[in-house]
């Protein structure tokens, strides 16, 4: 079965610092990517996903996911953090044709001023 | 405004109670999950319906009962629960079979068994 390891469970930065949260999975058959975004008493946003393509993917809101393959690792990356950037990430892997979707344990990424 | 509705927001009930959690879209998704998010964890699969019938089920405890009356609806009914159950009840939807479309979440029912 597939899974996904973060390897930081907290990433406390400064405002306009740049960040990367790091994300790696297992799998023996190919995979889709994803990072969601959840606010405080929020349910789960989707920020980028990867399924095939070009390896790096970009958010609307300046972030952004490089798929490694080698390195089996989905990287998630901001040149430039704001404040409201403060929220749980996760990083999770999906199977083709299979909606079941495993998390990460999650980052909890705090920007201060 | 997230396009997938769970209400109740905030649940308390006691063990030996029954209630339900109801979770509604009309995105004309054919896929809808459970999932059981505790507190610094992450989301959990419970169940997924594809088409109104369930497809996954992952070794849930019979205390937790899903139901998929229609396309839109999906419910989760509770019945003598423990306070392990106590957690964040998330729902989504997805269009069916076909992960390119990611999943679209919920706020969540936050449940706490006394």
């Amino acid at each position: 079965a597939q899974s996904v390891t973060q390897l930081d469970s907290q990433v406390p930065v400064f405002e306009e610092a740049p960040v990367e949260l790091r994300c790696n999975y297992s799998s023996s058959v190919s995979v889709y990517l994803f990072w969601y975004v959840q606010y405080p008493n929020q349910g789960l946003q989707l920020l980028l996903k990867y399924l095939s393509g070009s390896t790096l993917v970009k958010s609307i809101n300046g972030f952004e996911a490089e798929f490694n393959k080698s390195q089996t690792s989905f990287h998630l990356r901001k040149p430039s953090v704001h404040i409201s950037d403060t929220a749980e990430y996760f990083c999770a892997v999906s199977l083709y044709n299979n909606n079941d979707m495993r998390f990460g344990a999650g980052t909890r990424l705090t920007v201060k001023p | 405004d997230t396009e997938v509705t769970q209400t109740p927001k905030h649940l308390v009930m006691g063990m030996t109670n029954k209630k339900s959690l109801k979770c509604e879209q009309h995105m004309g998704h054919r896929a809808m999950y459970w999932y059981k998010q505790k507190a610094k964890k992450p989301p959990e699969l419970m169940f997924v319906y594809s088409y109104e019938k369930l497809s996954i089920n992952e070794s849930v405890p019979s205390r937790f009962s899903p139901e998929c009356p229609n396309s839109s609806l999906l419910n989760l009914h509770l019945h003598a629960l423990q306070p392990e159950d106590s957690a964040l009840y998330l729902c989504a939807s997805s269009h069916i079979a076909d992960t390119l479309q990611p999943q679209h979440f919920g706020d969540g029912t936050r449940l706490s068994i006394l």
